[in-house]
């Protein structure tokens, strides 16, 4: 078990640029979740999937933000035409269910200039 | 009002102290409560969960859950320096958790 993967841990993007993080959960996970953690604040929920199904999306979330997790095994999180105000930790986790309990990846920061 | 409301601290105890931690929450819906901690730098980690009302112990941790109350609390014994981190509340309902914004303690030698 190598727990989530995520990738990249680090991007740097001009405004008005596409960017696109990859996550891998854990292998016998159905569960996959996005969140968005800026400094000071807790997780903010985005969107999860239960295998490939996209499930709930954040109300907050604005139309140039999609996942998508085909095959239901890695998921993908795309930000299209960045603004600055999308820097931030972008946060992979995934579940088994049960209890709902979360296992996150070390998080992809992303930093727009 | 935010669904969970933490205190933002930040809380210091002295080394072997009780540390205690607090959360509200809105939805009476909820169904699992989570307790997270994140060091700096790092994504949160679980530490435990609690889904009936009561006290669940774990080592030196102990979860509290009133769910008529909205109240979920964490109770650190015998503090450690290394227990210095933000502690992250959650609530989770229809399979999607909620976060609080977290209180850092800070557990002083």
């Amino acid at each position: 078990d190598t727990g989530v993967s995520q990738d990249p841990r680090h991007k740097i993007t001009k405004r008005g640029q596409n960017v696109t993080f990859r996550c891998d959960p854990i292998s016998e996970h159905n569960r996959l979740y996005w969140y968005r953690q800026t400094l000071g604040q807790g997780p903010e929920f985005l969107t999860y999937f239960q295998n490939e199904a996209q499930l709930e999306k954040s109300r907050l979330l604005s139309d140039r933000f999609s996942a998508e997790r085909p095959k239901g095994s890695f998921s993908t999180l795309e930000i299209q035409r960045t603004e600055q105000g999308d820097s931030a930790m972008y946060l992979c986790a995934s579940s088994s269910g049960g209890a709902g309990e979360l296992f996150f990846g070390e998080g992809s920061r992303l930093t727009v200039l | 009002q935010k669904e969970v409301e933490q205190n933002s601290g930040p809380l210091s105890v002295p080394e072997g102290a009780i540390a205690s931690l607090n959360c509200t929450y809105s939805d009476r819906g909820s169904q699992s409560f989570f307790w997270y901690r994140q060091y700096s730098g790092k994504s949160p980690e679980l530490i435990m969960f609690i889904y009936s009302n009561g006290d669940k112990e774990d080592g030196r941790f102990t979860a509290q859950l009133n769910k008529a109350s909205q109240y979920v609390s964490l109770l650190i014994r015998d503090s450690q320096p290394s227990d210095s981190a933000t502690y992250l509340c959650a609530v989770m309902n229809a399979g999607k958790s909620t976060f609080g914004d977290g209180t850092t303690l800070t557990v002083k030698p």
